[in-house]
């Protein structure tokens, strides 16, 4: 069974710009999750796909957005880059029901400068 | 809302000390409760969890029981290697129902010392 894929690994943009992060869910789950990381701060959830629908969305500001594909892979795109942006990105898959567990993507450190 | 409270700060220990780091819930409902664990440069690997009241999670060592009474769910290990240094995360997701977000304490970093 495959884990969660994420890519790419590392990313330097400048403030302003745009940002594509990609996530490849374990085999068998049909529900993503995006978490931001400060560094030295615990995960914070930024929002969840089941069937390609958003299902449930934390405190982040419209300009997080993302997309779930048939496959159940999905992306993350942040728009107008801010200097707080940098983090590592988290994705995790699941089945619908949590409950049973998440498995975690080793993350996309994004820096912003 | 749902909330995970870690106590603060790191956790410097010697190699074959016992390990507890303690973590306290707040939530509607039955929660599962989850400890991760992170490694430098990684992301999340699920470390244990339990899905209800008195259920004990246990791996590589590491046990922590769900207390309903107390609202706890303390990590413990009886004798750390120096390969435990990490930081652990606890974390709670409600078992039912849609929108089932993580929701994760600050985290604690440990540093085992040989």
């Amino acid at each position: 069974e495959t884990g969660v894929t994420q890519s790419p690994t590392h990313l330097i943009k400048t403030r302003g710009q745009q940002v594509t992060l990609r996530c490849s869910s374990q085999s068998g789950h049909n529900t993503v999750s995006w978490y931001q990381q400060a560094l030295g701060q615990g995960p914070q959830f930024i929002f969840q796909y089941y069937r390609e629908e958003e299902n449930g969305r934390g405190n982040f500001p419209p300009r997080f957005s993302g997309l779930q594909f048939p496959n159940y892979s999905s992306e993350l795109n942040v728009n107008a880059l801010e200097l707080d942006d940098s983090a590592l990105y988290l994705c995790a898959s699941s089945l619908p029901s949590g409950g049973y567990g998440y498995t975690f993507g080793s993350g996309t450190r994004l820096t912003v400068v | 809302g749902n909330s995970v409270t870690q106590m603060e700060g790191p956790v410097t220990l010697s190699e074959e000390a016992f390990l507890t780091i303690n973590c306290t819930y707040t939530a509607t409902g039955y929660p599962s409760l989850f400890w991760y664990v992170q490694y430098p440069g990684e992301g999340l690997q699920l470390l244990l969890k339990a899905t209800k009241a008195d259920d004990k999670g246990s791996n590589k060592g590491f046990e922590a029981t769900y207390r309903k009474e107390t609202t706890s769910f303390h990590l413990e290990k009886g004798s750390v290697q120096v390969s435990d240094s990490a930081v652990y995360f606890c974390a709670l997701s409600p078992l039912m129902g849609g929108n089932n977000r993580l929701a994760f304490g600050k985290g604690n970093q440990v540093v085992v010392i040989p």
